[in-house]
């Protein structure tokens, strides 16, 4: 079956720009995760929804940064006003149950 | 935030080596999970532990995770060129703080044939 896939692989946008990237987990998961990964760096937790419960949003770096889940499936993660330091890999995880989790290839994110 | 040491940062090695690169953390996980990246690709789960003191191994690849659940080493056997890649450790607290997962900061390896 598909694993997790994420859009758009690459985005370059202009500081102050909103950007939206998107994340689309393996059928039936219910638990999705954000990740930030920085050059030659791990990843960082930004942000997790399990199910209908309320997520768990203690990683997001500051209150530019906002997700959503729809319908329990496709996530958006949101960056407004973006700045030179939010150029980073951001990666997306689903998994079934809060163990094993799957990574999309990442979106690769350049703010110039 | 909380944070996972890991070490090596780098290795260079020839190929048929083995390989081993350990994390630590100064808190307690109840799952330990070894990852492989490849370049702009996502981490890929090559091991994952769940109980203090198990051992497990995956072909060439052995990983336990340590007794005190704050430490896990993984070793490679005979390495081989695929192998090159970005091997990260990862620790999980399932339950009330949902399974999110602290990583480490990665160890590069790079196999000479």
């Amino acid at each position: 079956g598909a694993g997790v896939s994420q859009s758009p692989s690459n985005k370059v946008t202009e500081k102050g720009k909103d950007v939206e990237l998107r994340c689309d987990p393996i059928s039936g998961h219910t638990a999705l995760y954000w990740y930030r990964q920085s050059l030659g760096q791990g990843l960082e937790f930004l942000i997790y929804f399990q199910g209908n419960s309320a997520p768990d949003k203690s990683g997001l770096p500051s209150d530019r940064f906002s997700a959503e889940r729809t319908g329990g499936s496709v996530s958006t993660l949101t960056i407004q006003r973006t700045q030179q330091e939010d150029s980073a890999v951001y990666l997306c995880a689903s998994s079934l149950a809060p163990k094993t989790q799957y990574f999309g290839p990442g979106t690769r994110l350049l703010v110039l | 935030g909380q944070q996972l040491n890991q070490s090596p940062q780098s290795m260079f090695i020839q190929e048929g080596e083995d390989v081993s690169m350990n994390c630590t953390s100064s808190s307690i996980f109840n799952t330990w999970l070894w990852y492989k990246q490849d370049p702009g690709e996502g981490p890929v789960l090559l091991i994952a532990l769940y109980k203090a003191g198990e051992l497990t191994s995956n072909g060439r690849l052995t990983a336990q995770f340590g007794i005190t659940r704050k430490d896990s080493f993984l070793n490679i056997s005979a390495s081989i060129p695929s192998d090159v890649g970005i091997y990260f450790c990862a620790g999980q607290i399932v339950g009330n703080q949902g399974g999110k997962l602290i990583f480490g900061q990665g160890t590069e390896l790079s196999v000479k044939p």
